[in-house]
């Protein structure tokens, strides 16, 4: 079975730009959750998705949104770029959308804001 | 939002002696836990999880330990390998869903 696919794997982007990072979850698995890593923070729950519907929201701005398809990939999105999103963002995926699930990670958006 | 702390960032062990990466979380009522590991380049991979309902699990060469007490969890790994060499960190769940806190981390080289 596949495992969490992200792409692309990397992104440069300048200030002021927007993006957007794609995510498949393993087959079968219908919650995706994105999360942010940097060195300072370390990783960071931005949102999580079940049934094309956000479930939980981190504490990040709204520049930071997300969606999921009826074939559970999911997209996220943001926009007016700052050098400080420059991080690796990760998309997890778990078979259902309650607590005490196991998230199994991609392998990562690394973006670059310059 | 809580926070998962871990005591040390770096732990250097000698290839075959056993390793032990310690984790504290402050809420009480978190219920879940898993140990995720985390190698350069690549996503966390997931080693073991553990409910709130047990003390110990056992994986192969992983044992993790949960103290309700102290609020403290470890994860022990047997038999240290070279490909042991991550990241190492914590999460914790309580009741929100699919959103865990991490730990800051903690590096494990293992020096042949």
């Amino acid at each position: 079975k596949a495992g969490v696919t992200q792409t692309p794997r990397y992104l440069i982007k300048t200030r002021g730009q927007q993006v957007t990072l794609s995510c498949s979850p393993i087959s079968g698995h219908r919650s995706v959750s994105w999360y942010q890593q940097t060195p300072g923070q370390g990783l960071q729950f931005l949102f999580e998705y079940f049934s094309e519907t956000q479930r939980n929201k981190g504490n990040f701005p709204g520049r930071f949104s997300g969606r999921q398809f009826s074939n559970s990939r999911s997209e996220m999105n943001v926009s007016t770029l700052e050098l400080g999103d420059s991080a690796l963002y990760l998309c997890a995926s778990s078979p259902r959308a309650g607590f005490n699930e196991k998230l199994f990670f991609g392998s990562g958006t690394q973006l670059s804001v310059l | 939002g809580e926070s998962v702390g871990l005591h040390l960032p770096t732990l250097s062990v000698q290839e075959g002696d056993n390793s032990i990466i310690n984790c504290a979380y402050s809420n009480s009522a978190s219920d879940y836990f898993i140990w995720y590991k985390q190698e350069s380049g690549k996503g966390p991979q997931f080693i073991i999880d553990i409910r709130s309902n047990m003390d110990k699990r056992q994986g192969q060469r992983v044992t993790v330990l949960l103290n309700k007490t102290v609020k403290h969890l470890s994860l022990q790994i047997a038999a240290t390998q070279p490909g042991d060499s991550a990241v190492y960190f914590c999460a914790e769940n309580i009741f929100t869903g699919n959103q865990f806190y991490f730990g800051t981390g903690t590096s494990l080289t293992v020096i042949p």
